[in-house]
């Protein structure tokens, strides 16, 4: 079936070591996100790519990185985790065509422990 | 800029009584509108969505929702709950316009739970 993989589904990081959160599908969409969900919050936008095209919100912070190597895979970098990014890390893909997009389809998410 | 308000955070219902989830957005051009479940440590699924056509929208698991463009509002239904609809249900907006318009932006969700 076509889907949004992520993996891991559950990751433990030390605080300060950083950690990679991989994103694959098989839908063969032009956009990737990725958010940052908090407990009983909504999903928050980190970045999203168009295709090799990256696009960062304003206030994400500079710890946080993203790789798009191809259609296929997304990774999210957190290059030194602190206590206050552990969250859930949800990815989606959408197609965009003619400037518009009818929806995103998301992977089942990583949970992102900091220790 | 667009923004979505969901205007309950917690609805309890009892099992078979109806609910109405609710949802207002605003925005200066025309949106396409999205609602999404979430289960407990599980990504969003999408339950329905209106893009054009009738402004009634059925959707999966029995919800549907209705456009309602001069209220600026998309409440989501349905009329028998049962305890397996204990999830987080989001909102959601994106703009139909040229440019950028990628961004899904969401409502701070509704917590739905269904007592026995």
């Amino acid at each position: 079936d076509a889907m949004v993989i992520q993996n891991p589904r559950y990751q433990v990081t030390q605080f300060g070591k950083p950690v990679t959160l991989s994103c694959s599908q098989t839908l063969n969409h032009n956009v990737m996100y990725w958010y940052q969900q908090k407990s009983s919050q909504a999903p928050k936008l980190l970045f999203h790519y168009y295709d090799k095209d990256f696009n960062n919100e304003a206030d994400t912070p500079d710890n946080f990185q993203s790789r798009r190597p191809n259609t296929s895979f997304c990774f999210l970098d957190i290059r030194s985790p602190g206590l206050g990014d552990a969250a859930m890390y949800l990815c989606a893909t959408s197609r965009e065509i003619g400037g518009k997009i009818r929806g995103a389809f998301f992977g089942q998410g990583t949970r992102l422990t900091v220790v | 800029a667009q923004s979505v308000t969901q205007l309950d955070s917690q609805v309890p219902v009892f099992e078979e009584a109806p609910v109405e989830l609710r949802c207002n957005y605003s925005s200066s051009v025309s949106v396409y509108l999205f609602w999404y479940v979430q289960y407990p440590n599980q990504g969003l699924q999408l339950l329905l969505k209106y893009l054009s056509g009738s402004t009634l929208v059925k959707g999966i698991n029995g919800f549907e929702a209705e456009f309602n463009k001069s209220q600026t509002s998309f409440h989501l239904r349905k009329p028998s709950v049962h305890i397996s609809d204990t999830a987080e249900y989001f909102c959601a907006v994106t703009l139909i316009s040229s440019g950028s318009a990628r961004q899904l932006t969401f409502g701070s969700g509704t917590q739905l739970t269904v007592l026995p």
